[in-house]
């Protein structure tokens, strides 16, 4: 069973809607991520949390909104998406330093 | 440029037996290796890791193996379970950095 935990589990949003996606760990990890998934294709990373602060942005275009409220808690906010952005998002936790990443069991959006 | 790369887009297995999944990297940097498990609408979970100091590392029915020298790592599955069959994500990653580069993925097939 996966101690990081999503919600919604499923998001239907139109493309002028602001929604956001939450993400809460319990595991005393201090590094926490957003990844996006597509169809057959391999998680990408696109936002690392490290102590709070945001260490990684991957070029993510600014309608994803990151915010780490405190140590166990990542939303990713959303506004003005667009159709293409539909996937299944994912939270993930480490350890700081740590080698290991905890996925969770993501959030499906799709985008109308 | 894919730095990781998993050339077995699916791979089908008869339960009972072994199932070889395999792994090439480019980068000689990486030194730590991770295997997850994807079912359809869930999260990666995490099986198995490996860490460039060893060549073996068993876990139950899991076993990994690295070969440094040919860029190479498997992922042993014995005996195969009907429950095996999922997506099988290779990962790889420089110790204490916080960014996971994956390969493809293979679809394990287990077979009745």
């Amino acid at each position: 069973d996966t101690e990081v935990t999503q919600t919604p589990k499923h998001l239907v949003m139109g493309m002028t809607n602001k929604k956001s996606l939450k993400c809460e760990q319990h595991m005393g990890h201090r590094a926490m991520y957003w990844y996006k998934q597509k169809a057959k294709k391999p998680p990408e990373l696109m936002f690392v949390y490290s102590y709070e602060k945001l260490s990684i942005n991957e070029s993510v275009p600014s309608r994803f909104s990151p915010e780490c409220p405190n140590s166990s808690l990542l939303n990713l906010h959303l506004h003005a998406l667009q159709p293409e952005d539909s996937a299944l998002y994912l939270c993930a936790s480490s350890q700081a330093q740590g080698n290991t990443i905890y996925f969770g069991e993501g959030s499906w959006l799709t985008v109308v | 440029d894919q730095q990781v790369k998993q050339n077995s887009p699916s791979l089908s297995v008869q339960e009972g037996r072994i199932s070889i999944l395999n792994c090439d990297y480019t980068n000689s940097m990486f030194d730590y290796f991770l295997w997850y498990k994807k079912y359809p609408a869930e999260g990666p979970t995490f099986l198995i890791s490996i860490s460039s100091i060893k060549d073996k590392n068993e876990d139950g029915r899991f076993t990994v193996f690295l070969n440094k020298s040919a860029k190479h790592l498997s992922l042993h599955i014995v005996p195969s379970q009907p429950g095996d069959s999922a997506v099988y994500f290779c990962a790889a990653k420089f110790s204490g950095a916080q960014k996971l580069v994956f390969g493809q993925g293979t679809r394990l097939t287990i077979n009745p």
